[in-house]
């Protein structure tokens, strides 16, 4: 089973700082997921990604599939950015199930 | 858009007792998901269903049975809950099996005295 690894478990960053947020895991995947856990417990998907870098606004998430890595990027991070950030990886081809790492709790501070 | 709905959002049972979690979904999605979340941990797949008719196991199914009731409804059900089963639960739901993002519910947070 793949185990999946985030780091760090918990940060605190000023408002504006840029802020990376690491994902390893341990056997081939078919996709990586990033996903936002709000205060208030609702989950909302960010990216999912299998090769090279995507971006939306001021988050970036690029994964190197050889060194089984990714990062999320936080570019001039706000207090709305504070959540729990969860990377997930899909093992086992296209059908296999979504295997959690157990986040990282991101505070911005004004 | 409503997306996933839960229901309840909280629920307190005792040892013993028996409730069903009630998800549906308004996106014509065919695969939907049952996860908990637990304190440390990451989510964790109960059980899946990845088109309507057909259910599977996931992680952590012990204890616990689902139904997949139509293409928008997916229930999970405790039969006789344990303090173990405190939790809180997660439904989502993808456009099927493959390489897509998931949605989720807001979570039923469940404590079993």
């Amino acid at each position: 089973k793949n185990e999946v690894e985030q780091s760090p478990q918990n940060l605190t960053a000023q408002e504006g700082e840029f802020i990376t947020i690491n994902c390893s895991y341990s056997v081939g995947i078919s996709a990586l997921h990033w996903l936002q856990q709000h205060p208030g417990g609702g989950i909302v998907s960010l990216f999912m990604l299998s090769s090279g870098k995507k971006k939306h606004g001021r988050l970036i998430a690029t994964i190197n599939i050889q060194e089984k890595h990714s990062s999320l990027h936080i570019t001039a991070s706000h207090p709305r950015d504070s959540a729990v950030y969860i990377c997930a990886v899909r093992e086992g081809g296209s059908q296999g199930n979504l295997i959690f790492g157990k986040g990282t709790k991101l505070s911005v501070k004004p | 858009n409503a997306g996933v709905t839960q229901t309840p959002k909280f629920q307190v049972l005792k040892t013993g007792q028996s409730m069903t979690l009630q998800c549906a979904q308004d996106m014509n999605h065919n695969s939907m998901y049952w996860y908990r979340q637990d304190p440390g941990m990451g989510l964790r797949l109960i059980y899946y269903s990845a088109s309507e008719g057909t259910t599977d196991k996931g992680e952590v199914p012990n204890g616990y049975n689902v139904s997949r009731l139509n293409k928008r409804e997916f229930s999970l059900r405790l039969e006789s809950a344990a303090p173990s089963q405190t939790s809180v639960y997660f439904c989502a739901s993808s456009w099927d099996r493959g390489n897509q993002p998931q949605h989720f519910g807001d979570g039923t947070r469940l404590s079993i005295l």
